[in-house]
């Protein structure tokens, strides 16, 4: 499965939209981007994924580049509630483990 | 519908001491996942199951063994529990094959050992 690199941290405006980057140059055509959030070590949570086409459902939008080499998840108006760590993770279609980094720590304030 | 089930909560071992992380689902998943988490730190993989019967190393096995007797239920082993062993571990399960889905996560286990 492709590396990816996120920035360490982040911080966004209660009410602002927050944008996490993340790099996967190494991405392969059968591979999709997943991202999962951890809430203050609580179990980690799926947001979303894609392979190709951005993505957006009721909890965020996923903006992957034309080439796949990077990607960006987007939180449209983040709230006290969204602080979080933020994964970005590639997996191969038809592959079998799901891995972690050491995602973005997402600090949201008033 | 309870997802995933991670027991017990909170443990504290002796150097030494042995006890099973159990975890279950009721989603007829067939991958399910153990993983730590040291203080601070991103989620370590340490064994997998793509079925009952199979299981495969993850990225940090050592120290630790597991089983998968049925689909609903992979416990985690800890024989001769170390200091370095204190974590919080997570539990996971994720449809078969396709993966055009999402996992889903036990609560964890806080585990230290002393």
């Amino acid at each position: 499965d492709a590396k990816t690199t996120q920035p360490t941290s982040m911080d966004c405006a209660e009410g602002r939209a927050a944008n996490l980057p993340c790099n996967h140059s190494t991405i392969s055509g059968n591979e999709y981007v997943y991202w999962y959030r951890q809430i203050h070590s609580q179990g980690p949570q799926y947001i979303i994924h894609g392979l190709k086409n951005n993505e957006t459902n009721e909890m965020a939008s996923l903006i992957i580049t034309e080439d796949r080499k990077s990607s960006t998840l987007i939180l449209p108006h983040a709230t006290l509630r969204d602080t979080a760590v933020y994964y970005c993770i590639v997996i191969r279609g038809g592959g079998n483990k799901l891995t972690f980094g050491t995602g973005t720590q997402l600090k949201v304030e008033l | 519908n309870a997802g995933v089930t991670q027991t017990p909560k909170f443990r504290i071992l002796k150097i030494g001491q042995s006890m099973t992380l159990q975890c279950a689902q009721d989603m007829n998943h067939n991958y399910m996942y153990w993983y730590r988490q040291d203080p601070g730190m991103g989620l370590k993989l340490i064994y997998y199951s793509v079925g009952a019967g199979i299981t495969d190393k993850g990225e940090v096995p050592n120290g630790y063994n597991v089983s998968r007797s049925t689909t609903e239920d992979f416990p985690l082993r800890l024989e001769l529990a170390a200091p370095s062993q204190t974590s919080v571990y997570f539990c996971a399960s994720s449809k078969t094959v396709d993966l055009n889905t999402e996992a889903f996560f036990g609560q964890g286990t806080r585990l230290t050992v002393v």
